[in-house]
């Protein structure tokens, strides 16, 4: 099965400073139909996941534009440009090329305020 | 709008079945490319695929838990269900139900608690 790997596992920023959280995967994440389907989402505290960035690259209705996603083949970024109070949390990557198996996820980075 | 909730049991003994249900609208799983997943989240720990069943009753299973995993869908009530056997306290996590294929999952519901203990 597919292994992704998120790095860092935590990321102490200071507001309105940038963050940049990485997410390899162990095969490309090419699909047979030319699409990367490579996933973001954002887990605040007690709350559930929510996707950011779908197809490695776009972003879904109400998301902020300082969240951006890009990559490609194996290595993939989510990009904050500029840190909020309310962006602390633990994001995941998650990958739907390799299917079946399974969706695989990444093992999280927390992102925390310094 | 699209919503998704989970109910089942909070608490559950070693050994025992699990039957979770899964409640959704604004959507229909007999729709062409419509898919819903289960997903688990151990306390304080990373997000886990299950299952995932299709608007034609395709059903996968992760590779790790398909053998104590099934997965049906009433289309009628909107709702997919999850049974897992022979619960053990590894199994103590919070479980999401999304909708979504491959491609994406987009909606996720609230999430419920399942602690397993004698």
């Amino acid at each position: 099965d597919v292994v992704m790997t998120q790095s860092p596992l935590s990321l102490p920023v200071t507001l309105g400073q940038p963050a940049s959280i990485s997410c390899r995967s162990s095969q490309s994440l090419v699909y047979s139909d030319g699409n990367t389907y490579l996933n973001w989402f954002q887990q605040r505290p007690g709350q559930s996941p929510r996707r950011l960035i779908y197809k490695v690259s776009n972003r879904d209705s109400g998301v902020p534009d300082r969240f951006s996603g890009s990559g490609s083949g194996t290595d993939f970024t989510l990009k904050i440009s500029r840190v909020e109070a309310e962006d602390v949390g633990v994001y995941y990557c998650m990958q739907g090329t390799h299917w079946p198996p399974g969706l695989t996820f990444g093992g999280g980075t927390k992102v925390e305020i310094k | 709008q699209v919503t998704l909730r989970e109910s089942g049991p909070a608490l559950v003994k070693p050994t025992q079945t699990l039957t979770l249900t899964c409640t959704f609208s604004g959507f229909s799983l007999s729709t062409s490319g419509m898919c819903v997943s289960w997903i688990r989240q151990p306390p304080g720990k990373a997000l886990e695929w299950l299952a995932l069943i299709d608007w034609d009753d395709d059903k996968y299973y992760s590779t790790s838990l398909k053998t104590r995993l099934t997965i049906s869908k009433d289309t009628s009530k909107n709702q997919v269900v999850l049974t897992m056997t022979n619960m053990d306290p590894v199994d103590t996590a919070t479980y999401y139900c999304a909708r979504g294929c491959h491609e994406g999952v987009d909606y996720w519901g609230q999430g419920t608690l399942v602690t397993v203990s004698s």
